[in-house]
């Protein structure tokens, strides 16, 4: 149950695109097809961006978008808005009804 | 409106116990998995627990396997989390989750283990 693995940070300009990558091993993301991807500002609760790998929830602008290669995934912001400064966290299926986070992203907008 | 509403968060020493509620609204809870998941102050998250829609699958992260009973009450629209043996690295916030990986997610109790 060890954690997956993503940047301590990325930073990028209003309007640039950032890409957020969160490594597993076959036996979670590169396994299943649940991925999910979650913002979470400063003593907020976790909101979820991406499920399933790719789908987004209605209420989430088109600018995020979810990818999968191997045993990594993916979260890019197109566009990047002020409010989209945030920690951002993935999460995978690892079998057996257990699931494993990743160990966070801040998102910082320059 | 989809609601998920933890209670009994608070102060434990260590080897207390705590038990953590969970009640859910706007949607038919007994259809669902459920989680805990948990956030240490200034940390990341970790998932701590998983119960199936009847109850009859669960299960639980290494570090509280043993400690933790994780159970429901699909007629009370209700989760539960028992914590034994309180270590302080238990200390957190514990938010209910809905499904897996979680779509709805509580606000949130928060747990602090000390002496």
């Amino acid at each position: 149950q060890s954690a997956l693995t993503q940047p301590r940070s990325v930073s990028g300009s209003p309007g640039q695109s950032v890409t957020i990558s969160c490594t597993g091993t076959s036996s979670d993301v590169g396994g299943y097809s649940y991925v999910s991807w979650y913002q979470q500002h400063p003593g907020k609760t976790p909101k979820v961006m991406i499920y399933d790998v790719t789908k987004r929830p209605s209420a989430v602008p088109d600018r995020f978008s979810g990818s999968k290669s191997g045993n990594t995934a993916s979260l890019t912001i197109s566009g990047l808005q002020a409010e989209d400064e945030a920690d951002y966290y993935c999460c995978s299926y690892a079998g057996s009804y257990t699931y494993v986070f990743g160990t966070g992203t801040q998102v910082t907008v320059l | 409106e989809v609601q998920l509403v933890e209670s009994g968060g608070g102060s434990g020493q260590p080897g207390g116990s705590l038990r953590l509620s969970c009640a859910a609204s706007g949607f038919t809870f007994s259809n669902y998995e459920m989680n805990w998941v948990r956030q240490a102050p200034g940390k990341g998250l970790e998932w701590v627990a998983y119960i199936r829609k009847g109850g009859d699958s669960i299960k639980y992260a290494d570090s509280v396997k043993g400690r933790f009973t994780i159970s429901r009450d699909n007629a009370r629209n209700s989760l539960y989390l028992q914590m034994n043996s309180l270590r302080a690295e238990d200390t957190a916030f514990y938010y209910c989750a809905r499904d897996g990986p979680p779509d709805v997610w509580g606000r949130g109790t928060l747990v602090t283990v000390s002496s």
